[in-house]
């Protein structure tokens, strides 16, 4: 298996655009988690499904982000509008159980 | 108080030492603990996983959960120049997972 497979690698944007990150988790795996990583506030989760329900969204920070997984296969997190705050590494990552977590390379955000 | 401290580094120690990383953590009610390792612009890595109390070993890596202190560690023997990471506990309790914010290690050729 290639692993979890996120796109696109690299994001800069202006603010007040909107960001659409992708997520492929490792096939099998029934978890799948947004977390959003910096300097300040270190690993931060976001919002994890489970079978592809969405199960706890209390880490997103505002109504901007939201996130969805239509299938097994696939899941994105959204910002509109974006803000240079938003600026970030973003991971995804998916699991068969809640602690034996595999994470993608991240998608590097900046918010100009 | 946060739920999970960890002492950010930067920790330089030179190749061949032995490496002690700790966290320390304010809620008993965490059941497993993990360690991550994460190489620069790379996402983070699972070293191994301890359930409840105890020690665990894996090669060069042994983690250590000491619940009465509410302590956990990861030792490095024999240090290699590839152990050179930011090293990030995680503790998991119901459905919740935190992280640490990692500690930066450098070992020294």
């Amino acid at each position: 298996d290639a692993g979890v497979i996120q796109s696109p690698r690299h994001e800069v944007t202006e603010m007040g655009q909107e960001v659409t990150l992708r997520c492929k988790p490792i096939s099998g795996h029934d978890y799948l988690f947004w977390y959003r990583q910096t300097m300040m506030r270190g690993l931060e989760l976001l919002i994890y499904f489970n079978n592809n329900v969405p199960i706890d969204d209390s880490g997103m920070p505002e109504d901007r982000f939201s996130a969805k997984m239509p299938n097994a296969s696939f899941s994105t997190l959204k910002i509109q509008p974006s803000e240079p705050r938003d600026s970030a590494v973003y991971f995804c990552a998916s699991s068969s159980s809640f602690h034996e977590q595999f994470f993608g390379p991240g998608t590097r955000l900046t918010v100009l | 108080q946060k739920e999970v401290e960890q002492d950010p580094g930067p920790l330089s120690v030179p190749e061949g030492a032995i490496v002690s990383l700790n966290c320390t953590y304010s809620n008993s009610a965490f059941q497993y603990f993990m360690w991550y390792r994460q190489y620069s612009r790379k996402g983070p890595e699972l070293l191994m996983y301890t359930y409840s109390s105890g020690n665990k070993e894996d090669g060069r890596f042994t983690a250590q959960v000491d619940k009465s202190s509410k302590y956990i560690s990861l030792f490095i023997r024999d240090s290699q120049p590839s152990d050179s990471a930011t090293y990030l506990c995680a503790m998991n309790r119901d459905d919740k997972i935190i992280f640490g914010k990692g500690t930066r290690l450098h070992i020294l050729p």
